[in-house]
C-alpha cells in the first residue's frame, strides 16, 4: 500500500551513460514533481506535471527528460551523466492546488563515477 | 536565489526538552509547510501554516508564521529520540505547486 514509490532506490553508473528512474503514486493525484537532494541537502524543484502536462520546468538541463504516460507515473531520463548529477532524486505528488501537501516518494541515490 | 534559511542548522538536545527551528523566507506566499526527513528517507508533510494564519499547533507541534518579517518557527515540545531528523520549512505561491525549500535544520535529541 506504499502511497509513492520510486525504482531503483541506488543507482551507480559511470559518466556518458543514460539512466531512467521510475515514479509511481496510487493516491489518485493529479499533479506530480521531480526534486533534487544535494550532497548539502538542498532541495530544489525540477519538474512538475499536472494531469500528463509538463507545469513546471526549473532551468534543468535538457540532458533531463521527465515522461508521463499517465497521471500515476512520472519518470525521469537521464542522458550523457555527468559527475554533477550526483544527488538524491525524490519524486512527490499532490492533489492540485497551492494548498496540498506533497506526498514524497522514497527517493533514488544516484552515484556517477 | 529564492531559497529560504533555515537556523540553527543544527541542533543537539536532551530528550525532554523543547527544539525550536527558526525559517526566513524571500518572497511573498500563499502557504508556509514543514516536512521531516528520516537519515536516508524521503520528506513527511508536518504541518501547513496559511499566510493569513499567525499560529498553528498539531500535537507537539507549534508553528508560528509572521509575514512582515517573512519568517516562521517550528517549536517541538518534549523531545523524544525519534524526532532526530532533518526539518525543512517550504513556501509555495502559486498553484504550479512549487515548493521552495530551506536550508534545513539537523535536530539530534539524545536519550
Amino acid at each position: 500500500d506504499t502511497a509513492v514509490s520510486q525504482t531503483p532506490k541506488y543507482l551507480v553508473t559511470q559518466m556518458g551513460n543514460d539512466k531512467s528512474i521510475k515514479c509511481e503514486q496510487n493516491l489518485g493525484h493529479d499533479t506530480m514533481y521531480w526534486y533534487k537532494q544535494d550532497s548539502k541537502k538542498f532541495l530544489k524543484i525540477m519538474f512538475s506535471y499536472n494531469n500528463k502536462e509538463l507545469i513546471i520546468n526549473e532551468t534543468v538541463p535538457n540532458r533531463f527528460s521527465p515522461k508521463s504516460p499517465d497521471k500515476a507515473h512520472l519518470n525521469l531520463h537521464i542522458n550523457s551523466l555527468e559527475l554533477g548529477d550526483s544527488a538524491v532524486y525524490f519524486c512527490a505528488s499532490s492533489p492540485w492546488g497551492t494548498t496540498n501537501e506533497q506526498f514524497f516518494g522514497p527517493g533514488t541515490r544516484l552515484t556517477v563515477l | 536565489s529564492q531559497q529560504g534559511e533555515e537556523d540553527p542548522q543544527a541542533l543537539s538536545i536532551q530528550e525532554g526538552e523543547n527544539a525550536t527551528m527558526n525559517c526566513s523566507y524571500k518572497t511573498s506566499i500563499n502557504n508556509l509547510q514543514w516536512y521531516r526527513q528520516n537519515s536516508g528517507r524521503g520528506l513527511v508533510h508536518l504541518i501547513l501554516i496559511r499566510s493569513n494564519e499567525r499560529e498553528k499547533h498539531s500535537g507537539r507541534l507549534r508553528v508560528t508564521l509572521d509575514t512582515s518579517k517573512k519568517s516562521s518557527s517550528l517549536l517541538i515540545t518534549a523531545s523524544r529520540a525519534a524526532d532526530t531528523a532533518s526539518y525543512f520549512c517550504a513556501t509555495i505561491w502559486d498553484q504550479g505547486g512549487k515548493l521552495i525549500f530551506g536550508q534545513g535544520t539537523e535536530l539530534s535529541v539524545k536519550p
